[in-house]
């Protein structure tokens, strides 16, 4: 069965610090998010990505988060300097198409910020 | 804004039992909704969706209701197991590019 993967599973960095989060989405979707959660907490949606492009985002992604899709397979989420409240699970999710269908989420990359 | 609740932060029930789950929604008309089931420190995975015309959906042991009036989902598992122990995520598509509201889920104990 497809499924989303990502890397690494674990990173732990330091405040201040550039991290580059790895997603090999579904190779037939389209639709490609990431969404995150605090530990205790539910999971927030934080950008979407469509034709190459953003389509949407929340405010939690300021200026300090891009998305990138390198090639026909991966897609990244950077942080560009870390702080302590980024520390959380980091989703990447596909999906086939824009509505009425399921998403597919990846196993999640575990970010500690310290 | 769009909020998402589930009453109940845990459930927990005996092995054979059904779990009744709620999902209630305000401030948003959702097309469809969703549930997914998500284990610690796991990504959620699809269970079911039901569409705004749809009253019931059945997937095996599992049973979605959609109430457009009252604004509410119930999810249903009957002769429910040990291995149903999970956190139980309801969702709903809110952008216009698929992005899905979250609520914070309810944890199901099931005791053998």
């Amino acid at each position: 069965e497809p499924e989303v993967t990502q890397t690494p599973s674990h990173q732990v960095t330091q405040m201040g610090q550039e991290v580059i989060l790895r997603c090999v989405p579904i190779s037939n979707h389209l639709y490609f998010y990431w969404y995150r959660q605090i530990l205790g907490q539910k999971v927030e949606f934080l950008v979407s990505f469509y034709n190459n492009e953003i389509s949407e985002k929340s405010e939690i992604f300021d200026d300090q988060f891009s998305v990138e899709r390198p090639d026909g397979s991966n897609f990244t989420l950077k942080i560009r300097s870390t702080k302590l409240e980024d520390s959380a699970m980091y989703f990447c999710a596909s999906r086939e198409r824009q509505k009425n269908t399921e998403a597919f989420f990846g196993q999640g990359t575990r970010l500690t910020v310290v | 804004s769009q909020k998402i609740e589930q009453n109940s932060e845990a459930l927990n029930i005996q092995e054979g039992k059904t779990a009744t789950l709620t999902c209630n929604y305000t401030n948003y008309s959702p097309a469809y909704l969703q549930w997914y089931r998500q284990d610690p420190g796991r990504g959620p995975v699809f269970l079911l969706l039901i569409r705004e015309n749809e009253k019931e959906k059945r997937k095996e042991r599992l049973k979605v209701t959609f109430d457009t009036t009252l604004k509410q989902s119930l999810f249903h598992i009957t002769a429910s197991q040990p291995a149903d122990s999970a956190t139980y995520l309801c969702a709903l598509d809110r952008g216009s590019q698929g992005n899905l509201i979250f609520g914070k889920g309810t944890k199901l104990s099931v005791k053998p």
